[in-house]
């Protein structure tokens, strides 16, 4: 069975600044995907990125990018030019056969 | 708009009554989960399905029926709801693991 953990129960970060959230995952597949899930304030579960395991090169969606380390099994988030509707708590995951492995997530405050 | 539509978003109910959380998804997905979410356990699935009538238990499937009867809808159905089962759910669909999971807008379920 995947686990993942985040480490940091939340991070702070002023408005414009970067920020990078960890995760690392224990999985013995050596194809497989992973996610970042934003959680606002209105509970929605908001798909942030995607990578998958076999490509080398780290996923990026706009401000958010990720670091993949396959060998450290690790899976960090950054965010770049914070703003303040990027406060949220954020989830790292793992997709198995049946279901999505997440980790206990990272509240991430941003202050102007 | 592609999306996984949960009623109620809010529900107070008492110990015994019966009730039924709708789920139901416009994506043609052949993957459905529930989840229930909790402050320091992180969100835990419930039920899975695969496909029509195919629904097997997650990892706290106790209290709680699904089914699959038509691709679209996955109904959670809480027969005897008790106090422990206050939560936040969260219905879920999916094209294949890969593709990521999209989310229903969650239910508040207080039980007392």
């Amino acid at each position: 069975a995947q686990t993942v953990t985040q480490s940091q129960p939340e991070m702070s970060v002023q408005e414009a600044e970067t920020v990078t959230l960890s995760c690392t995952y224990d999985t013995s597949e050596s194809d497989y995907y992973l996610f970042w899930y934003k959680q606002p304030p209105s509970r929605q579960m908001i798909l942030v990125i995607r990578q998958e395991a076999y490509k080398q090169q780290n996923a990026t969606e706009n401000r958010f990018s990720v670091n993949f380390q396959k060998a450290a099994k690790s899976f960090s988030l950054k965010i770049s030019d914070s703003q303040l509707g990027d406060a949220a708590m954020y989830f790292c995951a793992f997709p198995g056969y049946s279901t999505l492995t997440f980790g206990k997530g990272t509240m991430l405050l941003v202050s102007p | 708009e592609a999306q996984v539509t949960q009623n109620p978003r809010y529900l107070i109910t008492v110990t015994g009554k019966k009730l039924t959380v709708t789920c139901s998804q416009n994506m043609n997905h052949e993957y459905m989960s529930w989840y229930r979410q909790d402050p320091g356990l992180g969100l835990r699935q419930i039920y899975y399905s695969m496909n029509v009538e195919v629904t097997d238990k997650g990892d706290v499937p106790e209290g709680y029926k699904v089914s699959r009867k038509e691709k679209r809808n996955f109904p959670l159905i809480l027969e005897s709801p008790s106090p422990n089962q206050t939560s936040l759910y969260f219905c879920a669909s999916s094209l294949s693991g890969g593709h990521g999971y999209t989310f229903g807008s969650g239910t508040r379920l207080t039980v007392v």
